[in-house]
């Protein structure tokens, strides 16, 4: 299968501090990206997507960043909130189907 | 709006016992799909529909079948349930399949066969 894979599976920051995910993939025939979040017992929600033909897209308070030189993905959420405690994952489209990865784990601190 | 609604929430099966789960969108939304959940393995694509009268295989499609007679309803079905197919289940919506439209996703089934 494709390999979606996250750098680091927790994260934790301080209320009010910037966050950064990352998010490495492995098929550079990716055309397509979304970020999504999860929170405990939901499903998951999406935040932000963008495509290959992209560098950057922002959104409210989040923006997506793509390398594509290095197959690299990163969400920026600023001023972080305790509401955005919940996991998140990228997902890459692939022919007609999403890979996801396996998921961050972000917890703010208050 | 009710988006993606899945049923059952919870289910219990013993394992090769048959059932279904159930997925309906009212957004008039041409692409469905089911994942699983599983623990550090993110969510991995079971099968999809691009549209009434069409499906096919994703990533581990093997135990499960689908369906698409209407373009609301994409039931999902374990034809003998085994201790490997317990997980969290979702299913979602799109407008398109090849991207730049917003995914929607149900609440999740989570299943458990012993």
């Amino acid at each position: 299968g494709e390999s979606v894979g996250l750098h680091l599976p927790t994260l934790s920051v301080q209320e009010g501090d910037n966050s950064i995910i990352n998010c490495a993939y492995s098929n550079s025939a990716s055309d397509y990206f979304i970020w999504y979040k999860q929170e405990s017992g939901k499903g998951p929600q999406f935040i932000i997507d963008i495509r290959s033909n992209m560098d950057k897209r922002q959104g409210q308070r989040v923006t997506v960043l793509l390398n594509k030189t290095v197959k690299h993905l990163s969400l920026q959420i600023a001023a972080t909130q305790p509401g955005d405690s919940a996991v998140y994952f990228c997902a890459e489209n692939i022919r007609d189907q999403f890979y996801f990865g396996t998921g961050t784990s972000l917890t703010v601190i208050p | 709006n009710a988006g993606v609604t899945q049923t059952p929430k919870f289910q219990v099966l013993k394992t090769g016992q048959s059932m279904t789960l159930q997925c309906a969108q009212d957004m008039n939304h041409e692409y469905m799909s089911w994942y699983r959940q599983d623990p550090g393995m993110g969510l991995r694509l079971i099968h999809y529909s691009v549209g009434a009268g069409i499906t096919d295989q994703g990533e581990v499609p093997n135990g499960y079948n689908v369906s698409r007679s209407t373009t609301e309803d994409f039931p999902l079905r374990l034809l003998s349930a085994a201790p490997s197919q317990t997980s969290v289940y979702f299913c979602a919506s799109s407008f398109s399949d090849s991207g730049g439209t917003e995914a929607f996703f149900g609440q999740g089934t989570r299943l458990t066969v012993v």
